[in-house]
C-alpha cells in the first residue's frame, strides 16, 4: 500500500519556468491537499479539493493552479515560477467529510528551488 | 498573533526524560492533530482528539477545550523520538487545518 506518492521529489528550476507536481493516492480518500513549508512558518495551505472534479483556494493560491480531473491525483501547477515558490510542497489526503474531519496522510516531500 | 502556538519552539532531553510540548489557539475547533515530521521531511499524523486524552504507545495526547489548549507527552524519550512535532486544529465549519510552527525535539542518549 503506497499512501500518498509525490513526484518528483526534487526540482531546480528557473524564473519563468512552468512545471507540474503529482500527487497519487491510493485510499481512495475524497480529499486533497497541497501546502507548501517554508523555514519558520507551518504549513499552509494552496488548493484543496473534496472530491474529483472539485477544487477550492486555501490559504496562499496567487501564483499556482490545480487539477483533480481523476479521484486519486491531485495535481499541482506553476505557470511561471518565481523565487518565492521555492519551499517545500506536501501534498495530503484523507477521507474528510464529518464535521471534525479525519487524519491526513501526507506524502514525502517535493523540495522546489528556483533561481 | 498566529491563530496556533507552539510552546517550546526547540526542546532538547536525555534518553529518558519525560517531554511535555504544548499547544494553544484562539478559534472555535472541531479537532486538533498532533503531526511528526521527522528530518527526512516526512510527516505522520500521530493524533487527531476533539476531547479528552488519547494513548499511544509512548505518546499521549491531551486537550482541553475551554482552555484553547493541548499538551503531547512522551514518556521515557529515546534518541529515535527527535523530530519536529506540529501541532494543527480545524476550524469548525470548514475544511481546513491550521498548523503550528513547530516544536523541534532533540533526543539526546
Amino acid at each position: 500500500n503506497a499512501g500518498v506518492t509525490q513526484t518528483p521529489k526534487f526540482r531546480v528550476l528557473k524564473t519563468g519556468q512552468s512545471m507540474t507536481l503529482l500527487c497519487a493516492q491510493d485510499m481512495n480518500h475524497e480529499y486533497m491537499y497541497w501546502y507548501r513549508q517554508d523555514p519558520g512558518m507551518g504549513l499552509r495551505l494552496i488548493h484543496y479539493s473534496v472530491g474529483e472534479g472539485t477544487t477550492a483556494k486555501g490559504e496562499v493560491p496567487d501564483g499556482y493552479n490545480v487539477s483533480r480531473l481523476k479521484k486519486q491525483n491531485f495535481l499541482l501547477g506553476l505557470e511561471s515560477a518565481a523565487p518565492s515558490q521555492t519551499s517545500v510542497y506536501f501534498c495530503a489526503s484523507s477521507y474528510g467529510g464529518e464535521p471534525s474531519g479525519q487524519p491526513q496522510h501526507f506524502g514525502d516531500g517535493t523540495r522546489l528551488s528556483i533561481l | 498573533k498566529n491563530e496556533v502556538e507552539q510552546s517550546p519552539q526547540n526542546l532538547t532531553a536525555q534518553e529518558g526524560e519525560f517531554i511535555t510540548i504544548n499547544c494553544s489557539y484562539s478559534v472555535g475547533i472541531s479537532a486538533l492533530h498532533w503531526l511528526q515530521q521527522h528530518p527526512g521531511g516526512g510527516i505522520v499524523s500521530l493524533f487527531m482528539l476533539s476531547s479528552g486524552k488519547k494513548k499511544h504507545g509512548r505518546l499521549i495526547a491531551t486537550i482541553n477545550i475551554q482552555e484553547k489548549h493541548s499538551s503531547l507527552h512522551i514518556t521515557a524519550s529515546h534518541p529515535r523520538d527527535s523530530a519536529v512535532y506540529i501541532c494543527a486544529v480545524k476550524r469548525r465549519g470548514t475544511d481546513k487545518l491550521i498548523f503550528g510552527t513547530g516544536t523541534r525535539l532533540q533526543v539526546f542518549p
